[in-house]
């Protein structure tokens, strides 16, 4: 079946850029997005890309999508203690019509 | 903003109980879920519905049961409570599939 996959733990100092990584299998994903969870809360959408793009660009994020390597990533420019949180990749594939979550990575903002 | 609303933030039941968790949204929407979330694997989809009175399996149903019987409403049912049921469980809901989902704030189930 289909898999999503992400480094555990990133920890970064504030004021940098943090980048974190994704890599997903299935072939017919459609949507691929990142949620943000922090501490004793539910996720939250924080952007999504379509397959056909290769870059979106939504204010301090910057999501990067290479189709061929099937990766993913989410680039968070000027990094604040509030970015402090756990995030998750997913994909949304066309062929199984679900959503697969990857395990999540800790961001770490060190002030 | 949609918003989804989990009853409980934390529950603690006795082992062999019947749990009931329950998930509202009060945006129309047509797809719910309900995931449980554990350290290091991430979200697991336990079942899932796209239209009132209908349910799918997801990824582990076993043990569990779901209720559909208003749009707006998904209960996530435990038949017979154990310890490797204690979870962060979480519901979530969309428009329509493949539309980003919506979040409930999570229910931490404890299981003694």
């Amino acid at each position: 079946g289909e898999d999503v996959e992400q480094s555990l733990f990133l920890s970064v100092r504030e004021g940098d850029s943090s980048v974190i990584n994704c890599t997903y299998t299935d072939s017919s994903s459609t949507y691929l997005y990142w949620y943000k969870q922090e501490p004793g809360a539910g996720l939250q959408l924080l952007t999504y890309i379509f397959s056909n793009m290769d870059m979106k660009q939504d204010q301090r994020l910057t999501v990067l999508l290479n189709k061929k390597d099937k990766h993913l990533s989410l680039r968070i420019a000027d990094t604040q203690t509030g970015d402090s949180a756990i995030y998750f990749c997913a994909d949304f594939s066309g062929g199984y019509q679900k959503v697969t979550f990857g395990t999540g990575t800790k961001l770490q903002v060190i002030p | 903003d949609v918003k989804v609303t989990q009853s409980s933030r934390y529950l603690v039941k006795r082992t062999g109980e019947k749990v009931f968790l329950e998930c509202v949204q009060d945006m129309d929407h047509e797809n719910m879920f309900w995931y449980r979330q554990d350290p290091g694997l991430g979200l697991r989809l336990i079942y899932f519905s796209y239209d009132v009175k209908m349910k799918e399996k997801g990824d582990i149903p076993e043990g569990y049961s779901v209720s559909r019987e208003k749009k707006e409403r998904f209960s996530l049912i435990l038949e017979s409570a154990s310890t490797n049921q204690t979870s962060m469980y979480l519901c979530a809901s969309s428009f329509r599939r493949g539309q980003g989902y919506t979040f409930g704030s999570g229910t931490r189930l404890t299981v003694v």
